[in-house]
């Protein structure tokens, strides 16, 4: 079946790294996603990451893909005060092009 | 381009009482989401169509229907409003096919007292 899972809450301070991590159960994942949602509005996908890739560097984002542990996370380096949001992981199976399953999502709090 | 735009963006239910949230988008995307979302829950989907004309469900479809009559118009109903269905409501479109990303409306907060 399929269930992604983060954990609820992250805070970190301005300047450090923030590290948020995801788990899925189901093998077959083709994408897997990271997407911001900030107060009041609605998702925007920051990057993703094609499951026969370990790592994907994207400016400040570093996503990392296990697909061993089915453990994804995202690093923010240098994090700032506009990185205050929630971050959603997601995916997309194979042969279901359709549906994308979302995790429950980390809200990220960065103390000035 | 106007992108996913939702009407209304903010509405107060009676239990019992029905509505219709709309979804619209400009980009000719071929699939079309409703998720709603709710604290600790995430998103949960709750039906999507592949295409004018076609719906399916997703995984908390009960209580909801859905019509998707013209391509760019995907619409939710609430038949008998209940208090659960309090959440805010995410509509989404997308590109058929699999690195395409979702785009999502900035969401209906909805109440049911």
């Amino acid at each position: 079946g399929e269930d992604v899972e983060q954990s609820l809450f992250l805070s970190v301070r301005e300047g450090d790294s923030s590290v948020i991590n995801c788990t899925y159960t189901d093998s077959s994942s083709t994408y897997l996603y990271w997407y911001k949602q900030e107060p009041g509005a609605g998702l925007q996908l920051l990057t993703y990451i094609f499951s026969n890739m370990d790592m994907k560097q994207d400016q400040r984002l570093t996503v990392l893909l296990n697909k061993k542990d089915k453990h994804l996370s995202l690093r923010i380096a240098d994090t700032q005060t506009g990185d205050s949001a929630i971050y959603f992981c997601a995916e997309i199976l194979s042969g279901g092009y359709q549906k994308v399953t979302f995790g429950t999502g980390t809200k990220l709090q960065v103390i000035p | 381009n106007a992108g996913v735009t939702q009407t209304p963006k903010f509405r107060v239910l009676k239990t019992g009482q029905s509505m219709t949230l709309l979804c619209a988008q400009d980009m000719n995307h071929e699939y079309m989401y409703w998720y709603r979302q709710d604290p600790g829950m995430g998103l949960r989907l709750i039906h999507y169509s592949v295409g004018e004309g076609t719906t399916a469900k997703g995984e908390v479809p009960d209580g909801y229907n859905v019509s998707r009559l013209k391509k760019q118009n995907f619409l939710l109903g609430l038949e008998s409003a209940a208090p659960s269905q309090t959440s805010v409501y995410f509509c989404a479109s997308k590109i058929a096919g699999g690195s395409y990303e979702q785009y999502f409306g900035p969401g209906t907060r909805l109440t049911v007292t």
